[in-house]
């Protein structure tokens, strides 16, 4: 399966300031999926990254909030805007192989204070 | 709408004892199923996956899942779990013919030596 790095690891913000996480694939993919896993919840969809068009979003997810891009087939961003402690979650990309499954980073552990 | 039940949040086993996850899912047709570990700390591993043929599917680790379409379930298990497999087990359904995965709440397994 291919190999997902994630970065940062993971990070302390101050509320109101804004991070960017990368993903980075080690070959071309189709599908790129961005999830939120609250502490202690299981995961949740934010949006579908794909490149060369506008990322597709979930109900309860918007675009100025989580602003995603998508410049190749390799690589996808992922930014959390306007920080509260809310948004302390980890945030996981993933990317779906032909085997048809999905394969996970390691994830993005973020903390708000 | 589509929904995944673990209906178990915690299991405690001992080392070297058998283990059976259970994983319940709500769909009118026969959906794709996932397994997924994930350690402390750590992004989430595929452990086997269901689409069609043979209902009972070998995945990585010693595990084996069980498709039970009249049941409704996807049951994980182990016959003899080690220490190392302490860790959080998340049941996923995807309607074929989308990429959407939906994500049981999990299970979290801890093992006694």
């Amino acid at each position: 399966s291919a190999v997902i790095s994630q970065k940062p690891s993971r990070d302390i913000c101050q509320r109101g300031t804004s991070l960017t996480i990368q993903c980075q694939v080690d070959s071309q993919v189709t599908m790129m999926f961005w999830y939120r896993q609250q502490p202690g919840q299981s995961l949740t969809l934010i949006a579908t990254a794909n490149q060369g068009s506008e990322a597709t979003y979930e109900s309860g997810f918007v675009i100025d909030k989580f602003p995603i891009s998508r410049p190749n087939l390799t690589f996808s961003t992922l930014t959390v805007s306007n920080m509260s402690p809310e948004d302390s979650s980890i945030y996981l990309c993933s990317v779906e192989e032909t085997d048809g499954a999905q394969y996970f980073g390691p994830g993005t552990r973020l903390l708000v204070l | 709408a589509q929904s995944v039940t673990q209906p178990d949040i915690h299991i405690t086993v001992s080392e070297g004892a058998s283990l059976e996850l259970r994983c319940n899912y709500s769909y009118g047709a026969t959906p794709y199923l996932f397994w997924y570990v994930q350690s402390p700390g750590q992004g989430l591993q595929l452990l086997l996956k269901y689409f069609s043929g043979d209902t009972l599917v070998q995945g990585i680790k010693g595990f084996e899942a069980e498709f039970k379409r009249s049941q409704s379930s996807f049951n994980l298990r182990k016959p003899s779990v080690h220490w190392s497999d302490a860790a959080e087990y998340f049941c996923a359904v995807v309607t074929s013919g989308t990429y959407k995965y939906i994500f049981g709440t999990g299970t979290r397994l801890k093992v006694l030596a």
